[in-house]
């Protein structure tokens, strides 16, 4: 199965920024915000669909309706420019999957 | 200080085998589940497997499934991964990864991949 991410997101700095991901899984395996900037290996950010790791800034949240998560950054910085994926599980819980990932772009 | 230290990478020729090795420090490697995660050149990032903190399951993607042997010598605080059959389309950084499981709740969940190594690479080309 796949999960669904729009390929990219632009805000201004300050502003709201909203990633999307959808699956029909979604409802019944958990959700999880990945954080990868240039160059680097990923950054968990939120888990068990709203649970901000340990570090994490309060302005990420991460929130869950039906067969979509998202993931909110409020009050965007420059340093947030970076491609977010988010993760599940299939319905077994067993099998991991990536999303195809999201380009966020600070004007 | 947590570390995982992948190593290994390196060019193969189609069809070649190569061993990949995660080092760990810094948690109870024993106890943790680990998993093995790739990203293509300028592609996005791929579950490959999974491996139970003692080593006695394993699971895979259906896209490496029969080619890919995931293991881990406890006593060693090391992570493997064995990569056979190699194709052009396996070439990727290849990062180990651990699952941190919370049961504070009663029933444990995944609490996500929290840590994470720097990532090595491998490249298959004739």
């Amino acid at each position: 199965y796949e999960l669904t991410q729009p390929p990219s997101v632009s805000v201004s700095p300050g502003q709201t920024a909203r990633i999307t991901c959808s699956a029909d899984v979604l409802p019944k395996q958990y959700a999880y915000w990945y954080q990868q900037k240039t160059g680097q290996a990923p950054v968990l950010v939120i888990y068990k669909d709203t649970e901000r790791s340990s570090g994490i800034p309060e302005r990420f949240s991460g929130s869950s309706s039906g067969t979509t998560v998202t993931l909110t950054i409020s009050g965007v910085q420059a340093e947030d420019e970076a491609d977010y994926y988010c993760q599940s599980s299939d319905s077994s819980g067993v099998f991991r999957v990536f999303g195809g990932g999201t380009k966020l772009t600070v004007l | 200080q947590v570390q995982l230290v992948e190593s290994g990478g390196t060019v193969v020729q189609p069809g070649g085998s190569l061993r990949l090795s995660c080092g760990a420090s810094g948690f109870t490697f024993s106890g943790s589940v680990m998993h093995w995660v790739r990203q293509a050149p300028g592609k996005g990032l791929e579950w490959v497997a999974v491996i139970s903190s003692d080593g006695t399951q394993k699971d895979y993607a259906d896209s490496v499934k029969g080619r890919v042997i995931i293991s881990r010598d406890n006593s060693k605080t090391t992570l493997y991964v064995q990569l056979n059959s190699l194709r052009v389309e396996d070439t990727a950084v290849y990062y180990c990864a651990r699952e941190s499981i919370d049961c504070s709740g009663g029933d444990c969940y995944s609490a996500g991949l929290d840590y994470w190594g720097q990532g090595t690479l491998v490249t298959v080309s004739s």
